[in-house]
C-alpha cells in the first residue's frame, strides 16, 4: 500500500533552518510529484511546493522563493524539504503530498504532518 | 495571483444534502480537486478533476463546475462527514492554490 512516512517534530530558533524528510513506499517513487503544503494552527491549507522526483524539477509557491529547497535522494525514495531564515510565522504543521505530474493533479496520498515549532 | 472563494461554514441536518461552494474567475477552466480533513488528521482528497471520486470514497461525494463556482456535494450527509473541506486548482500564475477552507458543521 502507499504510504508516506514523515520525519519527527522539530523545534527551531528564529533565523535558523529545517529540514523534513519524506519517505515514500508501495509505489515508484520516480512516478508522481511529491508537494509540500503546511498548516498553522487553526488555519487553512497552505501550498508551499512541489517536485517531479524523475526530472527534478521543482515549482515553488512565490511566498517562499529564495528560502524553500525540495530535494530527493532517489535510491531511499524521500524527498525533503528544507525551509531557512525561520520566523514565529513558520511554526505550523508540514505536510508530503503525492500526486500529479510538474504540478498539475492533485494529491492522493499524504503523509501524516510533521510539527515545525519555531521559538527562541 | 488565483483567489478560490470558500464560506467558511456550512451546516446541515444529518440525512440532508450540504453543498460546498468554491469560487474562483472562470473556474470552470481549470480542474478542480477538493480534500476533506478532520481534526488532528491529514487531508484526503474526495473528489479530483471537477467530479471524479478515488476509490474507496462513497457515492455521496459527487463535485460540480461551472461558470465562476465549483461545488463539492454530499447527499445523505452523516455525522462522520463533519469536517473542514478544501477547494484546490492549478494556476498558470499561481501554481498550486487552496481555497481558504469550509468547515461543516452536522446539526
Amino acid at each position: 500500500q502507499v504510504q508516506l512516512v514523515q520525519s519527527g517534530a522539530e523545534v527551531k530558533k528564529p533565523g535558523a533552518s529545517v529540514k523534513v524528510s519524506c519517505k515514500a513506499s508501495g509505489y515508484t517513487f520516480t512516478s508522481f510529484d511529491i508537494s509540500w503544503v503546511r498548516q498553522a494552527s487553526g488555519q487553512g491549507l497552505e501550498w508551499m511546493g512541489w517536485m517531479n522526483p524523475d526530472t527534478g524539477k521543482t515549482g515553488y509557491s512565490q511566498k517562499f522563493q529564495g528560502r524553500l529547497t525540495i530535494t530527493k535522494s532517489t535510491p531511499i525514495s524521500t524527498a525533503h524539504m528544507e525551509l531557512s531564515s525561520l520566523s514565529s510565522e513558520d511554526t505550523a504543521v508540514y505536510y508530503c503530498a503525492r500526486g500529479g505530474y510538474n504540478g498539475y493533479g492533485a494529491s492522493d496520498y499524504w503523509g501524516q504532518g510533521t510539527l515545525v515549532t519555531v521559538s527562541s | 495571483s488565483y483567489v478560490l472563494t470558500q464560506p467558511p461554514s456550512v451546516s446541515v441536518a444529518p440525512g440532508q444534502t450540504a453543498r460546498i461552494t468554491c469560487g474562483g474567475n472562470n473556474i470552470r477552466t481549470k480542474s478542480v480537486h477538493w480534500y476533506q480533513q478532520r481534526p488532528g488528521q491529514a487531508p484526503v482528497l474526495v473528489v479530483y478533476d471537477d467530479n471524479v471520486r478515488p476509490s474507496g470514497i462513497p457515492e455521496r461525494f459527487s463535485g460540480s463546475n461551472s461558470g465562476n463556482t465549483a461545488t463539492l456535494t454530499i447527499s445523505r450527509v452523516e455525522a462522520g462527514d463533519e469536517a473542514d473541506y478544501y477547494c484546490q486548482v492549478w494556476d498558470d500564475s499561481s501554481d498550486k492554490v487552496f481555497g481558504g477552507g469550509t468547515k461543516l458543521t452536522v446539526l
